[in-house]
């Protein structure tokens, strides 16, 4: 019972042009969510996130869009960089329960081809 | 800011052993948290402390592993006895109570059961 989905285990993209990352959840209770990068024998780190209240966080070269009617998150980066290779988590957690803990997806390995 | 630390990085143990991680979390944050990634999947939470209290605990196979901090600041996480299926990346996580730019994590422990 995957509460936050990320269905494309991986992507590739060119050096430049955009990458786009989905995220879907189950649970209607979420309404903070975030985005994580990971590289290897390192721990995830933050990247951006975004309120329930908001469709639309942008961060630099980092834009997270959501769609609350679809339960779905996506992630963009413009342009993608090769040090954007990396595996990205979707975290969904309820921000204004006090510090509960994040449910996140099973990452999208993004690579970015020079 | 030093960021949470863990240690030991990296653990072979053969199974029915059993293993012991430690974390030290940044200073002044009141949440810790101890989660499990298989490869292949996303980040799972075992436990989460408030201070040196349990909060959730309900994912924790109590049969075989244990955590506890101490004094509200370090914590560890043991495995006893190890099954082939606890080979994991075991994550320690802290979080001020505002937690507007999330968790912050430490690099892991990868643990190798044979």
């Amino acid at each position: 019972d995957q509460q936050v989905k990320q269905n494309s285990p991986s992507l590739s993209v060119q050096e430049g042009r955009i990458s786009i990352l989905n995220c879907d959840y189950t649970n209607s209770m979420f309404d903070y969510f975030l985005w994580y990068k990971k590289y290897p024998a390192e721990g995830p780190t933050f990247l951006i996130s975004i309120s329930s209240i908001k469709d639309k966080n942008e961060d630099g070269r980092f834009t997270v869009f959501l769609n609350k009617s679809a339960k779905h998150l996506s992630l963009h980066i413009v342009p993608s960089q090769p040090g954007d290779s990396a595996v990205y988590f979707c975290a969904a957690t309820l921000r204004n329960s006090g510090n509960t803990p994040l449910v996140f997806g099973k990452g999208t390995r993004l690579s970015v081809i020079a | 800011e030093a960021g949470v630390a863990q240690s030991p990085r990296y653990k072979i143990i053969e199974k029915r052993q059993s293993v012991a991680f430690w974390c030290n979390p940044i200073s002044g944050h009141a949440t810790l948290y101890w989660y499990q990634q298989i490869l292949g999947q996303g980040p799972k939470l075992l436990i989460q402390f408030q201070n040196n209290g349990v909060v959730d605990d309900s994912q924790l196979p109590k049969d075989r592993f244990s955590a506890e901090r101490l004094k509200g600041v370090d914590s560890t996480l043991k495995i006893q006895p190890a099954k082939l299926e606890d080979s994991a990346v075991y994550l320690c996580a802290s979080s001020s109570l505002d937690r507007i730019y999330g968790y912050t994590f430490g690099s892991g422990t990868r643990l190798t059961v044979v």
